[in-house]
């Protein structure tokens, strides 16, 4: 069916990397772009960046540039997204969300989530 | 840079009832915008697109509404499975507003 599989849990030490995978299965996987989305404990939502699958093109929030990589593997219909120089304050959910007008790396609606990552950072 | 706002933070309310839940823009956001429904432990799921165009699979009793800046979502009758967090969301890069909890009475 179709649907968004995340990779598992993960716990790191502040100033580390991580990075979370999410393996689309039951659609064409370059015909849509794919956000990430995460939720710090008790709070709300926060985007953090879009990825194209197709052409591995990639726009990223603000508050994440320069710490964050997002890529495809289109042999694997997955993609990652990569978190550098971690602190405490991004111990959240990770989930990962398909566009679903997905033109030009431009946000429409998010119409297929991931089931979420856990990321806790500490010490 | 537009900012959604969500009125109630909370909205306690009983089964049966009708939910009223609020969202607004600091600007126009034109009829582009969507609402969400997170359960604890769970992903958010699509409601609502478009401002008031229901999601596949969504039951009639969501209804959304609005244009411009001011934007609501209308649960007709609630049913148990409808307690959770309504998020908001527009198409820009502070897409989502802070959430809306429908809680029991």
């Amino acid at each position: 069916q179709v649907q968004l599989v995340q990779s598992g849990a993960e716990v790191r030490k502040p100033g580390a990397s991580l990075k979370v995978s999410c393996k689309a299965s039951g659609y064409i996987f370059t015909s849509y772009h794919i956000h990430w989305v995460r939720q710090a404990p008790g709070q709300g939502l926060e985007w953090m960046g879009i990825i194209n699958p197709s052409r591995g093109n990639t726009r990223y929030a603000k508050k994440f540039q320069g710490r964050v990589t997002m890529t495809r593997d289109t042999s694997t219909n997955t993609v990652s997204m990569e978190l550098s120089s971690l602190r405490s304050e991004d111990t959240a959910v990770y989930f990962c969300a398909r566009d679903m007008v997905s033109y030009q790396l431009q946000l429409s609606y998010f119409d297929l989530w991931g089931q979420g990552t856990l990321v806790t950072v500490s010490s | 840079e537009i900012v959604l706002t969500q009125s109630p933070a909370t909205l306690s309310l009983s089964p049966g009832e009708r939910a009223t839940l609020s969202c607004r823009a600091n600007e126009s956001v034109y009829s582009y915008l969507a609402w969400y429904q997170q359960k604890p432990g769970q992903a958010p799921r699509l409601l609502i697109y478009d401002a008031s165009t229901r999601a596949a699979g969504i039951p009639e009793r969501f209804s959304g509404s609005g244009s411009g800046t001011d934007f609501t979502l209308t649960i007709s009758s609630l049913e148990p499975e409808d307690f959770a967090v309504y998020y908001c969301q527009q198409r820009g890069d502070w897409p989502f507003g802070p959430g809306t909890k429908v809680d029991f009475k």
